[in-house]
């Protein structure tokens, strides 16, 4: 069935530090991509998405590009803050377009 | 816009007890989500609903676990009897129509805890 594959965690970064998360799926057909954020005692937020390959998603300074050829939609960033100290997950769309497949979730943890 | 709004947002009881969580989601919104959320396993799918009837629910773990969706704007999930290994996050999460080009809107969740 489908899924999704996310780096272990925690990563943990000095302010204005470069980020990456990876994020890497196997699924049926051509799903949407997702990235959600989940900030301590709160659910989960949609952060970007890209529907088709080789589009970016970006949001807040964060962005992500739909990789057909390698199956990947990894997360990044050029300058974190602490603010950014968050769960990232990322998500795919079933072929049915109704539900989400989440991936475990990658603690991130920015130090000033 | 008020968001998906869950109580309580915490429970405690003892084992063998009855536990009803609550989801109102957004207003106009056609799909409900069921999601539980433990450091073992994860996010996981519990069941979800469209224009109130159940979809697919093959994530509920047990005949204990319970969902129902009576009208529009509310819906419960329910263990009885509950167990320990019960305990984790629930999170409803409600969207406009089924992805891609919907987001979920998830509550804060409900913190459940099974002595």
């Amino acid at each position: 069935g489908d899924s999704v594959t996310q780096m272990e965690g925690p990563v943990t970064l000095s302010e204005e530090a470069f980020l990456t998360i990876n994020c890497t799926y196997t699924a049926t057909g051509y799903p949407s991509l997702f990235w959600y954020v989940q900030y301590p005692g709160e659910g989960l937020q949609l952060l970007l998405k890209a529907t088709k390959a080789d589009d970016k998603g970006s949001n807040k300074g964060f962005e992500a590009t739909y990789r057909k050829e390698t199956t990947s939609f990894h997360l990044e960033k050029g300058s974190v803050q602490v603010s950014d100290s968050a769960v990232y997950f990322c998500a795919l769309s079933d072929l049915s377009f109704q539900k989400l497949v989440f991936g475990t979730g990658t603690r991130l943890l920015v130090s000033p | 816009d008020a968001g998906v709004i869950q109580s309580p947002r915490h429970e405690v009881t003892e084992m063998g007890q009855e536990v009803t969580l609550r989801c109102k989601p957004i207003s106009g919104h056609d799909y409900l989500f069921w999601y539980r959320q433990t450091m073992m396993r994860g996010l996981e799918l519990l069941i979800y609903f469209n224009n109130n009837v159940p979809i697919d629910d093959s994530g509920m773990p047990e005949d204990r676990f319970s969902a129902k969706m009576p009208n529009a704007s509310f819906s419960t999930l329910k263990i009885q009897p509950s167990e320990p290994r019960d305990s984790a996050v629930y999170f409803c999460a409600s969207s406009l129509k089924g992805a891609p080009n919907q987001p979920q809107h998830f509550g804060d969740g409900t913190r459940l805890s099974i002595l």
